[in-house]
Parts: structure tokens; C-alpha cells; sequence
């Protein structure tokens, strides 16, 4: 069965900390591994991944896809309270969203 | 108006109720998607237009029912809902296709379903 998994589900930092998001996946037909960030309704676009080893990077924010061992990162550097949301991956093999890493940051 | 755009952002019905949703795009975007995000589940992909022809249905019920009669705007067509339809519905779009393309979404409309 497809799937997308992130882990954890949820996360209380501190800000300043650095935080690091998982999503692994079983789809097949594999196309690209998009983020997004959801901080009220709209899901955000954040990156977009197609090969493996090739790190995005935006701001504090970066990521990094594995294809071999099926799985993407999304790190958050010096995380500020402005970076509570839901992150979200999503695998455009069968278009299929994760259910999301919820992120709290503490002042 | 730039972006992406839901009307209505809330709506109650009842069960026996027919409603519109609708969706318009500001971007010159070549697709358009439904979604249903309910609470502590994934957002679920339900409908996928490219060029207005519908490429995706995942087997969502009938009593929804979409259309989109140019490549800007998209409705989602509701009938004789249930209470598990209560959701947040969300409606996108992108340049082209969602394996190539990432998607922007609009604000969403918040259904209760009474």
C-alpha cells in the first residue's frame, strides 16, 4: 500500500533549537517529495525534491531526499516562534500528503 | 484579488441541503485540485483537474460532485452530505501538473454538516 509516514507527529522546542522533520515513504512511480508549512488554513510551498543527495536550502530552513533508503528531511536551524506550524511532505507518485509534524516553538 | 480564492470560508448545512463551494485562481494555473482535511487525518487528495478535463477522482462519493468550467475557477458541487463531511475543504492550483509543479491553496472553507 502506499504511504507516507512523518515522524515525529508532534515537537515542543525551544527557540533557538534546531529541529529536524522526517517523512519516509512507500510510493511508487516516484516523481518528486515536496514540503509545505500550515500555519492557519493554506498549506505553504517550502521545497521541492527530485534527486537524491542535493540539498534545498532557504534561509534557516533546508532539506535533503534519500531515494535509496526512500526517506526526506526538513531541518529548521535557530528556530524562531514564527516557525509553528504543521509541516507537511507530500509524494507526487500518487499525490498523497503525510499527516504532518506538528511544531511548537517556546519563546 | 491575487492568489487563491474560497467562497464561502464557512458553511453550515444541513443533511438534506445542495451547496456550492467555490474556487477561483489568480495565477494563470493550468490545474486545480479539491482536498478534504479533517481533523487529526492527512489532507486527502479528492479531485484533480488539468486543463478543466478531471484526471483524478479517488473514489470520493458521489454526493460530491465537481466542476470546472474554465481553468480558473472550480466548484465543488454538495448534496445530501453527512456528518463526517464536516471538514476544512481546501482547493489549489499549480502551472501544470502536480508531479512537476508545486501548488498553491487558498484559504479553505470550513463545513459543518448539521
Amino acid at each position: 500500500e502506499d504511504k507516507v509516514v512523518q515522524s515525529p507527529l508532534s515537537l515542543v522546542v525551544h527557540e533557538g533549537d534546531t529541529v529536524t522533520l522526517n517523512c519516509s515513504y512507500e510510493v511508487t512511480n516516484f516523481r518528486s517529495l515536496l514540503w509545505y508549512k500550515q500555519e492557519k488554513k493554506a498549506p505553504t510551498f517550502l521545497f521541492m525534491l527530485t534527486s537524491s543527495g542535493i540539498e534545498k536550502k532557504s534561509g534557516r530552513l533546508s532539506s535533503i531526499l534519500d531515494k535509496k533508503e526512500l526517506f526526506s528531511i526538513l531541518n529548521i536551524t535557530a528556530t524562531q516562534t514564527g516557525d509553528s506550524a504543521v509541516y507537511l511532505c507530500f509524494h507526487t507518485g500518487k499525490l498523497i500528503f503525510g499527516q504532518g509534524t506538528t511544531l511548537q516553538v517556546k519563546p | 484579488e491575487t492568489g487563491v480564492t474560497q467562497t464561502p470560508r464557512h458553511l453550515v448545512m444541513g443533511m438534506t441541503n445542495k451547496k456550492s463551494l467555490k474556487c477561483e485562481q489568480h495565477l494563470g494555473h493550468n490545474a486545480m485540485y479539491w482536498y478534504k482535511q479533517s481533523a487529526k487525518k492527512p489532507l486527502e487528495l479528492m479531485f484533480v483537474y488539468n486543463f478543466k478535463e478531471q484526471t483524478e477522482n479517488n473514489s470520493v462519493p458521489s454526493r460530491f460532485s465537481p466542476e470546472c468550467p474554465n481553468s480558473s475557477h472550480l466548484f465543488l458541487h454538495l448534496h445530501t452530505l453527512q456528518p463526517e463531511d464536516s471538514a476544512l475543504y481546501l482547493c489549489a492550483s499549480s502551472q501544470g501538473r502536480a508531479e512537476d509543479y508545486e501548488q498553491y491553496f487558498g484559504p479553505g472553507t470550513r463545513l459543518t454538516v448539521t
